[in-house]
């Protein structure tokens, strides 16, 4: 079974430049979520999508940040435009929700994401 | 609402010993599931060991046990007969009852595992 894949694996953009992630969950995982994880600490939530509705995006800075799923399937992280403090890695990982508690979440390699 | 502590930022352990991560956490749902998570130095984060919390013995996976006390809430790692290979980042973290399919990290704790 194929794990969650992301691209690009690495990405480096000057300040004010537009960038975007891309997302492929498991296949049959319902549950997307995209994380930002900054160096030393742990993945925070940047939004949950349950199929292809954003049911928690709380902490997405919706001024420069934007997200889609179109289909309920592949999901796309956008910033436009990036600052330095958006250097981090990007996150996406998936989950199925059938089976509660014990679903686990499953991670993609990340976007190391480098604004200069 | 949820919380997750590791007050461990670094740890170091001999290879071939036996180490424990601690972690505790903070909830007020009734049922939760507790996590395990690796991320090396390549970023990928790699799922270990869950502990559901109505679970009566501790998990296991390989090395890998979960040492789960309810009444402490703590469920720290324990990683036996230590490899060069499990040096990295350990992440706690855990899941509601209540809150649907929101995980919850703790900061992390590095490993290093000495030759």
């Amino acid at each position: 079974e194929a794990g969650v894949v992301q691209s690009p694996r690495y990405k480096i953009i000057e300040k004010k430049q537009p960038v975007a992630f891309w997302c492929n969950p498991i296949s049959g995982h319902n549950t997307l979520y995209w994380y930002l994880q900054n160096l030393g600490q742990g993945p925070e939530l940047l939004i949950r999508y349950e199929n292809e509705e954003a049911v928690d995006d709380s902490q997405l800075p919706k001024d420069r940040f934007s997200a889609e799923r179109l289909k309920g399937v592949d999901s796309t992280l956008k910033i436009q435009p990036a600052e330095l403090g958006d250097s981090a890695v990007y996150l996406c990982a998936s989950s199925s929700a059938a089976g509660g508690l014990t679903d686990t979440q499953y991670f993609g390699p990340g976007t190391r994401l480098t604004v200069l | 609402a949820q919380k997750i502590t590791q007050t461990q930022p670094g740890m170091f352990v001999q290879e071939k010993e036996a180490v424990t991560l601690d972690c505790t956490y903070d909830t007020s749902d009734p049922s939760y599931g507790l996590f395990w998570y690796k991320q090396p130095s390549s970023g990928e984060m790699i799922f270990l060991i869950y502990q559901g919390s109505y679970d009566q013995q501790n998990a296991t996976e390989g090395r890998y046990s979960l040492n789960f006390q309810k009444a402490r809430k703590s469920a720290n790692l324990v990683i036996s007969a230590s490899q060069l290979g499990d040096s990295a980042m350990y992440f706690c973290a855990m899941r509601g009852i209540h809150t649907g399919n929101q995980f919850y990290f703790g900061t992390g704790t590095s490993l290093t595992v000495i030759p």
